[in-house]
């Protein structure tokens, strides 16, 4: 079956400009991950949506991250006024329910220039 | 103290062998443990899944954990050279928000060669 959708898989942009990313998650998995991967960190936990509950966005690292999930399903990442530091992997899971296996899309590659 | 610790490697070994990959972490409230397996460029893909102490087989995977001695394993047997690849080790415990974030390793990087 299909499995976690993310895109754009890649993405250069100037620093300053806001981007957007998209995760489609697996049909019917009421739990939706962004984590963040980079170099220096490893994978670190973003946000995190379960059904009409509000989000979880304690692993946001400022507010010029944002993200949305509507209709319970598609979720979109937004990161304004992008700096260099935002340059990292954004990996999208989704999981059936809380506390079951987490499954990854294949990320979305962000370089700020 | 990092919350999960783990051997970021290289670790280069024959085709055949016996691979032992290992993590250690420091918060007793972990419940869940699981083991990622990341080729490049890819997605972190689960491999095991377990939630109590003991060993659990799939296939040539064993996992292993010891809730007393924060620690948890995951051995390879007959190791091939598609095993190449980035392995991460992920836990997470129930949060006050209602999420149940995965910790990770920082990953251990295997070459298994031909």
């Amino acid at each position: 079956g299909a499995g976690v959708s993310q895109s754009p898989s890649n993405k250069v942009t100037e620093k300053g400009k806001d981007v957007e990313l998209r995760c489609d998650p697996i049909s019917g998995h009421t739990a939706l991950y962004w984590y963040r991967q980079s170099l220096g960190q490893g994978l670190e936990f973003l946000i995190y949506f379960q059904g009409n509950s509000a989000p979880d966005k304690s692993g946001l690292p400022s507010d010029r991250f944002s993200a949305e999930r509507t209709g319970g399903s598609v979720s979109t990442l937004t990161i304004q006024r992008t700096q260099q530091e935002d340059s990292a992997v954004y990996l999208c899971a989704s999981s059936p329910d809380k506390g079951q296996p987490q499954h990854f899309g294949d990320g979305t590659r962000l370089s700020i220039l | 103290q990092k919350e999960v610790e783990q051997d970021p490697g290289p670790l280069s070994v024959p085709e055949g062998a016996i691979v032992s990959l290992n993590c250690t972490y420091s918060n007793s409230a972990f419940q869940y443990f699981m083991w990622y397996r990341q080729y490049s460029r890819k997605g972190p893909e689960l491999l095991m899944y377990t939630y109590s102490s003991g060993n659990k087989e799939d296939g040539r995977f064993t996992a292993q954990v010891d809730k007393s001695s924060k620690y948890i394993s995951l051995f390879i047997r007959d190791s091939q050279p598609s095993d190449s690849a980035t392995y991460l080790c992920a836990m997470s415990a129930y949060s006050g928000a209602g999420s149940y974030q995965l910790t990770f390793g920082k990953g251990t990087k295997l070459s298994v060669i031909p």
